[in-house]
């Protein structure tokens, strides 16, 4: 059974718009992945959060890592176009086999 | 950039078939994996092997072998299709195993099954 998931499916916004996505898990884990795909390719690592960072930034993304609450976060500020994806989280909580992914969000950018 | 090429990009067989497919890698990486991707499920661990002649056992490994030959190329086998089976496959390399290790996919092998 799956034990991560993305809270939302699928978000619509405008250029410009700030979003945040949200994945939750079933257990302990301290490292979180945060993959994009692009239609028609295969998933690319964007982030990867450990729990001492609590919070990693590259260019206009944002993830987050609360091992207390077990969830994680990533955020895209002042989306474009060219984000439009889809992006899933991913991390190896049953006992380091390999990486499990969430069902992933689809984000849709307009002009 | 780590390059991970899968064969066929596309591939079509009717229910009862048999069907190989292959993913090459050439990033001297230990790890390989086989996922497959279904609308509402995201990605989904069938196989992995950490090394030529090593198989371990995914999470939805019904129906499917897979075959690790040589340190780049790792197989998947579908020795009778069902259309349950009809998806898009991704194969996937990394140096080690576990949470701090980013894995290189590659860009999909589509399977339908009649």
């Amino acid at each position: 059974s799956q034990w991560g998931e993305e809270n939302l499916q699928a978000l619509s916004i405008q250029e410009g718009e700030d979003v945040t996505m949200n994945c939750s898990y079933k257990t302990y884990t301290t490292v979180v992945h945060w993959y994009r795909q692009d239609s028609g390719r295969g998933p690319a690592l964007i982030i990867l959060i450990r729990s001492n960072e609590r919070e990693k930034r590259s260019g206009r993304l944002r993830a987050t890592l609360d091992t207390s609450s077990q969830s994680s976060s990533l955020s895209i500020t002042a989306a474009q176009c060219e984000d439009t994806a889809v992006y899933f989280c991913a991390t190896d909580a049953q006992g380091g086999r390999a990486l499990i992914f969430g069902t992933g969000t689809t984000v849709s950018v307009s002009p | 950039e780590a390059a991970v090429t899968q064969s066929p990009r596309n591939k079509v067989t009717v229910t009862g078939g048999n069907v190989t497919l292959s993913c090459r890698q050439t990033n001297s990486h230990n790890y390989m994996y086989w996922y497959r991707q279904d609308t509402g499920h995201g990605l989904r661990l069938i196989h992995y092997s950490y090394g030529a002649g090593n198989l371990q056992i995914g999470d939805v490994p019904d129906g499917y072998k897979a075959t690790r030959t040589t340190q780049e190329d790792f197989f998947l086998l579908l020795e009778l299709a069902s259309p349950s089976q009809t998806s898009l496959y991704f194969c996937a390399s990394s140096p080690g195993q576990g949470a701090n290790e980013r894995l290189f996919f590659g860009h999909g092998t589509k399977l339908s099954v009649l």
